[in-house]
């Protein structure tokens, strides 16, 4: 089936500083996502990204869909406290099933330092 | 509030019991899904209903049984739990098949 790999797992920084994270597929998705997850809630989806090449900004949030199709980034800058939490990478493939299945990487856990 | 809601949030059973989580969005999507994630924070696709029809249907025991009386809710059964079932299950939706998805704010499960 389809793996993808997220990273960072973890990233300590300083309050004010830029955030990279990314991910990598085994296979060619049409749809990558980001979602970002706080303690007891559910997945909050940042940006989505349809097109290889597609470079997105959500605020502070800056995420590309790779033109191999095969991997996505989402950069954060100028971090501040709240951006602390779970930031996932999601992939959709485009054939049958798996138009309907988000394959999700195993996230990252920011951590940000006032 | 517009949202995919299940309920309950927090549910504590012993092994070998047989519980239910519901879940409902009164977003007007078409699609809906069912998540576990582990303690390592792995979000793994359960099941997915399109308009009451089950399209996907991961491996997953057959104690977990879901049902979609209509494209708004899909419930969650689960027979004979086990340790091994504790976990956070998320329910989601999405318009169609291929959009981004909601996510209700997960039920933790904890067997005993």
């Amino acid at each position: 089936g389809q793996q993808l790999n997220q990273s960072p797992q973890s990233m300590f920084i300083q309050e004010g500083e830029d955030v990279s994270m990314n991910c990598t597929s085994s296979s060619i998705f049409n749809t990558w996502l980001w979602y970002k997850q706080d303690p007891g809630e559910g997945p909050v989806l940042l940006i989505a990204l349809y097109k290889a090449g597609e470079l997105t900004s959500n605020g502070r949030l800056t995420a590309q869909f790779g033109i191999t199709r095969k991997d996505s980034f989402l950069n954060i800058s100028a971090s501040i406290p709240s951006d602390v939490g779970i930031y996932f990478c999601a992939g959709r493939g485009n054939s049958g099933g798996s138009n309907y299945k988000l394959t999700f990487g195993k996230g990252t856990l920011l951590t940000v330092n006032p | 509030d517009t949202a995919v809601s299940q309920t309950p949030k927090y549910l504590v059973t012993q092994m070998g019991n047989d519980k239910s989580i519901k879940c409902e969005q009164n977003l007007g999507h078409d699609t809906m899904y069912w998540y576990k994630q582990d303690s390592k924070k792995f979000l793994k696709i359960m099941f997915s209903y399109n308009n009451k029809e089950l399209i996907i249907n991961e491996t997953v025991p057959n104690r977990f049984s879901p049902k979609s009386p209509d494209k708004a809710h899909l419930n969650l059964h689960i027979n004979s739990l086990e340790l091994g079932d504790s976990a956070v299950y998320f329910c989601a939706s999405s318009p169609m098949g291929n959009s981004p998805l909601h996510f209700g704010n997960g039920t933790r499960l904890t067997v005993t």
